[in-house]
């Protein structure tokens, strides 16, 4: 199986904040790679496809990025609402794998 | 889109549980479908898909011989058979639309929409 590894694994961070995560894949997935947004005891919601094109109706301070092996997913202004536990997750190659998440705390 | 699971609760170790995914919003037949889950303060598992059409399944390891994907199309509902349950497999279980690309592809395994989950608990 792929394996996923996230980090940092918590980010604490204040409103208006630039943050990155990243996530590394331990074999070559080309761009099939998600990110997911999740919130306590609600579902994920998914953000970002195809490594780098944002789902409808997700704003546009986030982006994901990367090929290969390396990806990261940039919000460029925290808001409030952005406080949560972000997934990736590959699915190039069975089965699909996630990394560990990626708890985003309030300073 | 919407999904909705239902049929978890606590259940005691080695026996079996059903979930049901009833979907709406969207023409069933088309997707593939799976099943997530996630333990209590843990990540996401992929668990189970089954094809649009039901003819494909797949299962991840740990729950291979245990458990049974399947679907109605008739009824738009997704379903998971559990058997054998473990106290490891208490988690909260999410159903999942395959996102679609068109054929050859028969599953993606890039989730888009999910339902809001139900959680099996498993407890002697």
């Amino acid at each position: 199986d792929i394996q996923m590894t996230q980090s940092p694994s918590s980010l604490p961070a204040s409103v208006g904040d630039r943050v990155t995560i990243t996530c590394r894949a331990s074999r070559f997935i080309r761009n099939d790679l998600g990110w997911y947004q999740q919130k306590p005891g609600k579902a994920p919601q998914r953000l970002i496809y195809a490594a780098s094109s944002l789902q409808s109706g997700v704003p546009s301070r986030f982006r994901g990025s990367g090929y290969g092996t390396e990806f990261t997913l940039t919000i460029s202004s925290l808001q409030p609402e952005d406080f949560a536990t972000y997934y990736c997750l590959q699915h190039n190659s069975y089965p699909p794998t996630f990394g560990q998440g990626t708890k985003l705390e309030i300073k | 889109v919407q999904l909705v699971e239902s049929g978890g609760g606590v259940v005691q170790p080695g026996r079996s549980l059903r979930l049901s995914c009833a979907a709406s919003g969207f023409s069933f037949t088309t997707y593939a479908m799976h099943w997530v889950r996630q333990a209590p303060d843990k990540g996401l598992e992929w668990v189970a898909v089954t094809s649009s059409d039901g003819s494909n399944r797949f299962y991840a390891d740990f729950v291979k011989g245990r458990f049974t994907i399947s679907r109605d199309n008739s009824k738009n509902t997704l379903y998971l058979q559990m058997n054998s349950l473990r106290l490891e497999d208490t988690a909260v279980y999410y159903c999942a639309r395959d996102f679609y690309l068109p054929p050859p592809i028969i599953v993606n395994y890039y989730f888009d929409y999910w339902g809001q989950g139900t959680l099996v608990t498993v407890s002697s």
